[in-house]
């Protein structure tokens, strides 16, 4: 059973338009929700996160949106830049370890 | 250091060998996390350390996997008997808080196990 998945294997969005990428999850428990951003040949990075207690936390041109009664939760880049060409992973630590997605392809074009 | 170190980066071994992946955390982060990311897939958890105990181990395939972090600092990973489907980008990550929380990990680079 997938607790957090990522529907949408990959992304290709124009430079300076909006990026959406979205995560669903089934537990309810999760406190925290994380967006980590990996580039090839490294590990993932830490991005952004947002507490199960709102429902938007906004960092420059990163917002990550929660909705807990459709437990979804979306990550919009605005606007979005070739240097954001990553995989991007929705996550979501619980006790002591986090539960990945599969990640999104994000591929921003000049 | 700066940041999290794992050595070696690539490792190709026989099926059958044994193998020990090392990796150095944050100076001062008391969190150490082992994942395991095959190709096309998300990091799954193997197992956790604060300090030098080892609180959940249950992301453990099977009893080749071991892990170590004697001193509270430096960690292994050590695979025993290695098989093909234990290919894949074995992930090590640091963390000041005891359970990362809101704050993420920092991960390292990786070491790319491939077994043949």
């Amino acid at each position: 059973d997938q607790q957090v998945k990522q529907n949408s294997p990959s992304l290709s969005v124009q430079e300076g338009r909006i990026s959406i990428l979205n995560c669903d999850y089934t537990n309810s428990m999760f406190d925290y929700f994380l967006w980590y951003k990996k580039y090839p040949a490294e590990g993932p990075t830490f991005l952004i996160s947002i507490s199960s207690i709102k429902d938007k936390n906004e960092d420059g041109r990163f917002t990550v949106f929660l909705n807990k009664s459709a437990k979804h939760l979306s990550l919009h880049i605005v606007p979005s830049q070739p240097g954001d060409s990553a995989v991007y992973f929705c996550a979501a630590p619980n006790a002591g370890k986090s539960t990945f997605g599969d990640g999104t392809t994000l591929t921003v074009k000049p | 250091g700066a940041g999290v170190s794992q050595s070696p980066r690539y490792k190709v071994a026989k099926r059958g060998q044994d193998v020990a992946l090392r990796c150095d955390p944050i100076s001062g982060h008391v969190s150490l996390f082992w994942y395991q990311q095959a190709l096309g897939q998300g990091p799954e958890f193997l197992t956790y350390f604060q300090n030098e105990a080892q609180l959940d181990k249950s992301g453990l395939p099977s009893d080749r996997f071991f892990a170590e972090r004697p001193e509270g600092s430096v960690s292994t990973l050590k695979i025993q008997r290695t098989q093909q489907e234990d290919s894949a980008v074995y992930l090590c990550a640091s963390s000041f808080s005891p359970t990362a929380g809101p704050y993420g990990y920092t991960f390292g680079s990786g070491t790319r196990l491939t077994v043949v």
